[in-house]
C-alpha cells in the first residue's frame, strides 16, 4: 500500500543555515509524483515543489531543492539559507499513476520547521 | 493565487445536525478534492471529484456525501456530524498537465462538533 513516511515530528534550524526534511514513500507504481506543501501558522497550504518519478534531475525551485533518491524511496526537501518565514509546517505527499481521475495524494504527517534567529 | 474559496471558514454545530461545506472555484478546474486535516494524521482525502456529476471515494468517506453539479462548485455533506468530525478541512483543485496534477487548496474550513 503507498506510504509517505516523515519521522522528524520537529525540527529547528539557524537563520542562514540549510536544513534538510526527509521524507520517505513506499509504492508499488512505476510511476508517481512526490510534492512538498508548506503550511504557515495561518493555516494556508502551499505547494512548494514537484518530482516526478520519471524525471533525471532533482526538482529545484529558488530555496528549495528536492533530493530524491529513487532506490532508497526518499524525496527530502533542502531549504538553503533559511529564513525567519520558513517556520512552518512541512508536508510530504504523494501521487500514485496518471490516469483520469487525477492525482489523488497522500500525506505524510508532516514536520513543523522552526528557525530561529 | 487560485481562485479557491470554501464557506463558511468557520462553524460551531451539534451533534446529529446536517451540515454543508462548499467549496468553489473560479480556474475551470476539472478536479476537485475534499480533505481534512487532523493533529497527527497530516491531510487525508475525503472525496474527490474528476468532473461534474463524477465522484469517488477517497481514504477517509464514511459519513460523508459530497455532490457536484457545476464545474465550479463541490459541496461536501455530513449527514449526521459527530464529535469525530471536528476537523479542518480543505478544498483543492488541479488539472492535468503543468506540473502533473499539482493541487491547490483552498484556504479551509474549522469545523466544530459538540
Amino acid at each position: 500500500a503507498q506510504k509517505i513516511t516523515q519521522t522528524q515530528p520537529g525540527m529547528f534550524v539557524q537563520e542562514k543555515e540549510a536544513v534538510t526534511l526527509d521524507c520517505t514513500y513506499d509504492t508499488s507504481d512505476p510511476s508517481y509524483g512526490l510534492f512538498w506543501y508548506k503550511q504557515p501558522s495561518s493555516g494556508e497550504m502551499i505547494f512548494l515543489i514537484y518530482q516526478g518519478s520519471y524525471d533525471q534531475q532533482n526538482a529545484t525551485e529558488g530555496r528549495y531543492s528536492l533530493n530524491f533518491q529513487k532506490a532508497r524511496k526518499s524525496a527530502n526537501l533542502v531549504i538553503s539559507a533559511s529564513q525567519l518565514g520558513d517556520s512552518a509546517m512541512y508536508f510530504c505527499a504523494m501521487r500514485e499513476g496518471l490516469d483520469n481521475q487525477g492525482g489523488k495524494l497522500i500525506f505524510g504527517q508532516g514536520t513543523e520547521l522552526s528557525v530561529k534567529p | 493565487d487560485a481562485g479557491i474559496t470554501q464557506s463558511p471558514r468557520h462553524k460551531v454545530t451539534e451533534t446529529g445536525t446536517p451540515v454543508t461545506l462548499r467549496c468553489h472555484q473560479t480556474e475551470n478546474h476539472r478536479y476537485m478534492y475534499w480533505y481534512r486535516q487532523d493533529p497527527g494524521h497530516g491531510l487525508r482525502l475525503i472525496h474527490y471529484s474528476y468532473g461534474v456529476k463524477d465522484t469517488d471515494k477517497g481514504e477517509v468517506s464514511d459519513g460523508y456525501s459530497v455532490s457536484r453539479s457545476k464545474t465550479e462548485d463541490f459541496l461536501l455533506t455530513l449527514e449526521s456530524a459527530t464529535s469525530s468530525q471536528t476537523s479542518v478541512y480543505f478544498c483543492a483543485i488541479s488539472e492535468s498537465g503543468g506540473r502533473s496534477y499539482e493541487q491547490y487548496f483552498g484556504p479551509g474550513t474549522r469545523l466544530t462538533v459538540t
